[in-house]
């Protein structure tokens, strides 16, 4: 069974749509969840981070997590064309010696 | 803002030679990790780094893998033997302490002919 699961996409969208990104796991230890952005051959690019259950918003971006259904999503308002990239979910147990568990990637491309 | 930097970009190396890859994790920050992501695959944890020793490490970072961090400021993978499947963009990241934000580096992309 794996780990953390994403549904690759590609997922292609309109200018402006509001796009959602999602991620299911399995492992009830994890307790902090992350969302990476990554351009090609690039490095991750933290954009979002959650410890435990709930909402934050920053910006255009709003991440959530459902710990009872093990669920994350994030979403993104008025979506631009600069917002095209792949988008990983990451969560860890915590304790700085854990590395994180990553999904797959969705990779997003937003039409202008 | 500070960063995390990694060198070289990118190394070729011959299957069965030793290869050291370089990254300077931002300043302040106490753990420093190794993570590799083979193309088109999942980025995978390699190794955590804290007080000078290894904290965790994964089935993958096996006795060909070896990390330094030989002064202040540099943190090193060593591949002791390459192997083809050793290829893969290796990213460095670095977390201070009391948050789980980790902050990665832009990659070195090693190539094992």
């Amino acid at each position: 069974q794996k780990e953390v699961e994403q549904d690759p996409g590609p997922l292609s969208v309109p200018e402006g749509a509001i796009v959602s990104l999602n991620c299911t796991y399995s492992n009830s230890a994890f307790q902090y969840f992350m969302w990476y952005r990554q351009y090609s051959r690039k490095g991750p690019e933290l954009l979002m981070y959650t410890y435990s259950s709930g909402n934050k918003e920053d910006g255009r971006f709003t991440a959530q997590v459902d710990k009872s259904s093990k669920y994350i999503s994030l979403f993104i308002r008025d979506s631009q064309p600069s917002d095209s990239a792949t988008y990983l979910c990451a969560m860890t147990s915590g304790g700085g010696a854990d590395g994180l568990t990553f999904g797959k990637g969705t990779h997003l491309i937003i039409q202008p | 803002e500070p960063e995390v930097t990694q060198t070289p970009s990118h190394q070729v190396t011959q299957m069965g030679q030793e290869v050291i890859l370089r990254c300077v994790p931002i300043s302040n920050h106490l753990y420093f990790y190794w993570y590799r992501q083979i193309l088109g695959q999942k980025v995978e944890f390699l190794v955590s780094f804290y007080n000078n020793e290894i904290s965790e490490k994964s089935e993958i970072f096996d006795d060909q893998f070896s990390v330094e961090r030989p002064d202040g400021s540099n943190f090193t993978l060593k591949i002791r033997s390459t192997k083809l499947e050793d290829s893969a963009m290796y990213f460095c990241a670095s977390l201070i302490r009391d948050y789980n934000e980790q902050f990665f580096g832009p990659g070195t992309r090693l190539t094992v002919l």
